[in-house]
């Protein structure tokens, strides 16, 4: 059975913390994703990678990085928290070759404080 | 500019009743599409997808969507509704003219299922 898997269901964090949010798929997936999740907004990109060490800006980059040292694992990262980065993460992963189905991991609910 | 649209945020139907879920996008070409839901907790999983061919597409748990291209429309059907159909559910396009990669997402439209 195919399985994303992310680090933390929920954190908590203070302001101007640094923080990793880990996904890790076992799919043998080329790409990966990372979206924000907020009511009524649906899914935002964040960053999208497509083969270790390559990354590209989503929709709302800002405040964010990410790094691909290993093909199934994929990190986003808060430079330094804010409490408008409160939200659910998701993390997802695909096939190569264009738009394909996107297998999802569970979230992580990031609460800022 | 591509977009999708779910021009409804809540959706109530007595257990048992038919469901529709409507799905509205702009698009310069036929694009991919997909419906995905999401339980409450949990991440997404795909219910269904369009990508060519016939325009009837059948998914899991019962679940069907119809490719409607005069209309710009995907929307997404169910004869009878359990109570573990509860859930928000997304319909998504794709690929976005800025990357070969990206889905577009609309803003969800959760399902409440009275008993």
């Amino acid at each position: 059975d195919v399985k994303v898997t992310q680090s933390s269901r929920y954190l908590v964090k203070r302001t101007g913390e640094k923080v990793f949010l880990e996904c890790v798929q076992d799919m043998d997936h080329e790409n990966m994703f990372w979206y924000r999740q907020d009511p009524g907004l649906g899914l935002r990109l964040i960053y999208f990678s497509y083969d270790v060490k390559m990354k590209e800006k989503g929709d709302i980059p800002e405040g964010y990085s990410v790094s691909r040292e290993k093909k199934e694992r994929f990190s986003l990262i808060l430079e330094s928290a804010s409490t408008n980065q409160t939200s659910m993460y998701l993390c997802a992963s695909s096939l190569p070759g264009g738009v394909n189905e996107q297998y999802f991991g569970p979230g992580t609910r990031l609460t800022v404080t | 500019a591509q977009s999708v649209t779910q021009p409804d945020i809540h959706i109530t139907v007595s257990e048992g009743a038919s469901l529709e879920l409507r799905c509205n996008y702009s698009y310069g070409a036929t694009p991919y599409l997909f419906w995905y839901v999401q339980s409450p907790g949990q991440g997404l999983q795909l219910l269904l997808k369009y990508f060519s061919g016939d325009t009837l597409v059948q998914g899991i748990k019962g679940f069907e969507a119809e490719f409607k291209r005069s209309q710009s429309s995907f929307n997404l059907r169910k004869p009878s509704v359990h109570w573990s159909d509860a859930a928000e559910y997304f319909c998504a396009v794709g690929p976005s003219v800025d990357s070969s990669y990206k889905l577009i997402f609309g803003s969800g439209t959760r399902l409440l299922v009275r008993p």
